[in-house]
């Protein structure tokens, strides 16, 4: 079945160090893959998205490649803040069932 | 716009009770999601509701059951609790498929069966 696999934490970082946070996942078909994030006391939220091979979602300074040779979606940030301190979710979406499958989350701590 | 919105926030059962979780979408939302969330995971897919229907299903057991109503807003419910079922649940809307639809997620209810 469709599966998300995740690189584990948790990753603390200095300040403007750059970021990458592993994301492979299994499917049987061609899903979307997707970032969440959740900030302390808030609830989830979309960070960004790729619908196809090679697309590359970005936001906020984050990005991410659809890499359908390796089944990767790394994200990147070229220099964190002290903001991105978070817990970031790798997640795929199978465009048939529509039903979202998790990674278990990679807690990243930005030190000042 | 109050976002999705859940209640209640926190809960605490024993084992075998039953339990009604409840989940009003974002205005303008007509999909709703649910998602068990357990300690240091991340969430796992429950069921979906659309229409008023249960569209797709998780690999979860017929305890967990659900409800969608004609404004939209949903419920969760789980028979014979057990241990294992002290989670976050955590409640979803999207306009349309999620897949294609940003969906929102709301704050989450904190469940324990003791």
């Amino acid at each position: 079945g469709d599966s998300v696999t995740q690189m584990e934490g948790p990753v603390t970082l200095s300040e403007e160090a750059f970021l990458t946070i592993n994301c492979t996942y299994t499917a049987t078909g061609y899903p979307s893959l997707f970032w969440y994030v959740q900030y302390p006391g808030e609830g989830l939220q979309l960070l960004l998205k790729a619908t196809k091979a090679d697309d590359k979602g970005s936001n906020k300074g984050f990005e991410a490649t659809y890499r359908k040779e390796t089944t990767s979606f790394h994200l990147e940030k070229g220099s964190v803040q002290v903001s991105d301190s978070a817990v970031y979710f790798c997640a795929l979406s199978d465009l048939i069932s529509n039903q979202f499958y998790f990674g278990t989350g990679t807690s990243l701590t930005v030190i000042p | 716009d109050a976002g999705v919105t859940q209640s209640p926030t926190h809960l605490i059962k024993t084992r075998g009770q039953q339990v009604t979780l409840r989940c009003s979408p974002k205005s303008g939302h007509d999909t709703v999601s649910w998602y068990q969330q357990a300690l240091g995971q991340g969430p796992q897919f429950i069921f979906q509701y659309y229409e008023e229907e249960e569209r797709q299903r998780g690999n979860f057991p017929d305890r967990f059951s659900g409800h969608q109503f004609p404004n939209y807003s949903s419920e969760l419910n789980v028979n014979a609790l057990l241990l294992g079922d002290s989670a976050l649940y955590l409640c979803a809307s999207s306009l349309g498929p999620p897949s294609y639809n940003e969906q929102f997620f709301g704050p989450g209810t904190r469940l324990t069966v003791l």
